[in-house]
């Protein structure tokens, strides 16, 4: 079965600086990679997400990720946080089963905060 | 836009009440699901549907029961509501890509 290692519960940055939340996952093929984010009080909104190609991907809000086979690792990155980043964040992968459908599992989260 | 809305943001019920949580979704998805969030916990997935009266238990279906009978619309339901399920539950569509909808916070008195 497949599960999903978010290791940061919380983690606080300066306004301005660089950001790497953590996510490493177990899965036995290719899998099916996803981040979202959920500000309090809301559901979760998609920043990006990996099938296969090309292994850095780009997402809304200035964030990228960069899937990594030999680490089963995703981070998402962002080079410079704005005060509106803070939120939690989660970290999910897809496994196809039958008929093509897919069943996501997810991670603890990652809640963000920022610092002026 | 795909857009899933669900009927509450907010419930309060109390133990031993049926609870109806409703999920809409306007994209045609044949795949729609229910999940309950608690802290520390992330998402867990409850029950999941493939199509119209199709439905299949997630992780953790254990007093909840689901119907489907129009494509665009899934329901949870809880049919004696206990405080152990005091919850945000959050309902998604889509295949490849999940959808959420805002989420209803329920608290079961």
């Amino acid at each position: 079965a497949q599960s999903v290692t978010q290791p940061d519960i919380h983690i606080t940055v300066s306004e301005g600086a660089s950001l790497e939340l953590r996510c490493n996952y177990s899965y036995g093929a290719t899998p099916y990679l996803f981040w979202y984010v959920q500000s309090p009080g809301q559901g979760l909104q998609l920043l990006l997400k990996y099938f296969s190609g090309d292994t850095l991907v780009q997402g809304i809000k200035g964030f990228e990720a960069e899937f990594k086979r030999s680490q089963s690792s995703f981070n998402l990155r962002k080079p410079s946080v704005h005060w509106s980043d803070a939120a939690e964040y989660f970290c999910a992968v897809g496994a196809v089963l039958n008929f093509g459908n897919e069943k996501l599992t997810f991670g603890t989260g990652t809640r963000l905060t920022i610092i002026p | 836009d795909v857009k899933v809305t669900q009927s509450s943001r907010y419930l309060v019920k109390r133990t031993g009440e049926k609870v109806f949580l409703e999920c809409v979704q306007d994209m045609d998805h044949e795949n729609m699901f229910w999940y309950r969030q608690d802290p520390g916990l992330g998402l867990r997935l409850i029950y999941f549907s493939y199509d119209v009266k199709m439905k299949e238990k997630g992780d953790i279906p254990e007093g909840y029961s689901v119907s489907r009978e129009k494509k665009e619309r899934f329901s949870l339901i809880l049919e004696s509501a206990s405080t152990n399920q005091t919850s945000m539950y959050l309902c998604a569509s889509g295949k490849e890509t999940q959808y959420f909808g805002p989420g209803t916070r329920l608290l079961v008195l």
